[in-house]
């Protein structure tokens, strides 16, 4: 099983549009979450970090589920301009190559006009 | 500030020849790393780089080699390159490992025939 698991996609949603993206992850005593963006072509760029408690950032809505062990991203009133790549990345403390981040295999979203 | 550069960032080798992809940062960041992003497989870590001075292998070490030449590069080598290590490769920086915020570079696309 993969350390971090996630949907590829592609999601295809108009303008306008509310998207949510889930990814598991199967180290119970990882301790910090992020959502990681991706166009095409171009290298990875953080977009926001997950909380317990969850955290708001504009239209981006990320939750964390410790007890299902997964998180999620959603995106209000898609824009053309969310289209890329979105990567669920987790730090699962205790690795044995020290404090690493582990990167899933990304979901791709497509916004249509 | 250009954050983190990469070169080259197009290359075309042939099986069995060698090759050093180069990295640089100017953020003053203690840690840096490389991955390689193949389809579907996510980023993985090749090698990575603490602080000045010290190098450790990742989750896929087998056919590289790195040097941590000072604060700022990090260079990694393919000393006899195979169509295996077709990928992307991009190099990240961190303030240190326990700062979860890595910036990448745009990326070195590696072609082995």
């Amino acid at each position: 099983r993969k350390e971090v698991e996630q949907d590829p996609g592609p999601f295809n949603v108009p303008e306008g549009a509310t998207v949510a993206f889930n990814c598991t992850y199967s180290n119970s005593a990882s301790q910090s979450f992020f959502w990681y963006r991706q166009d095409c072509r171009k290298e990875p760029k953080l977009l926001m970090s997950v909380y317990s408690s969850g955290n708001e950032d504009g239209r981006f809505t990320a939750q964390l589920n410790r007890a299902s062990q997964y998180i999620s991203l959603l995106i209000r009133d898609s824009k053309l301009s969310d289209s890329a790549t979105y990567l669920c990345v987790v730090n699962p403390r205790g690795h044995n190559a020290g404090n690493m981040l582990t990167f899933g295999g990304g979901t791709r979203l497509m916004v249509k006009p | 500030n250009a954050g983190v550069t990469q070169t080259p960032k197009f290359q075309v080798l042939k099986t069995g020849q060698s090759m050093t992809l180069q990295c640089a940062q100017d953020m003053n960041h203690n840690s840096m790393y490389w991955y390689r992003q193949d389809p579907g497989m996510g980023l993985r870590l090749i090698y990575y780089s603490a602080s000045e001075g010290t190098t450790d292998k990742g989750e896929v070490p087998n056919g590289y080699n790195v040097s941590r030449l000072n604060k700022r590069e990090f260079s990694l080598r393919l000393e006899s390159a195979a169509p295996s290590q077709t990928s992307v490769y991009f190099c990240a920086s961190s303030e240190g490992l326990a700062r979860e915020t890595q910036y990448f570079g745009p990326g070195t696309r590696l072609l082995v025939l």
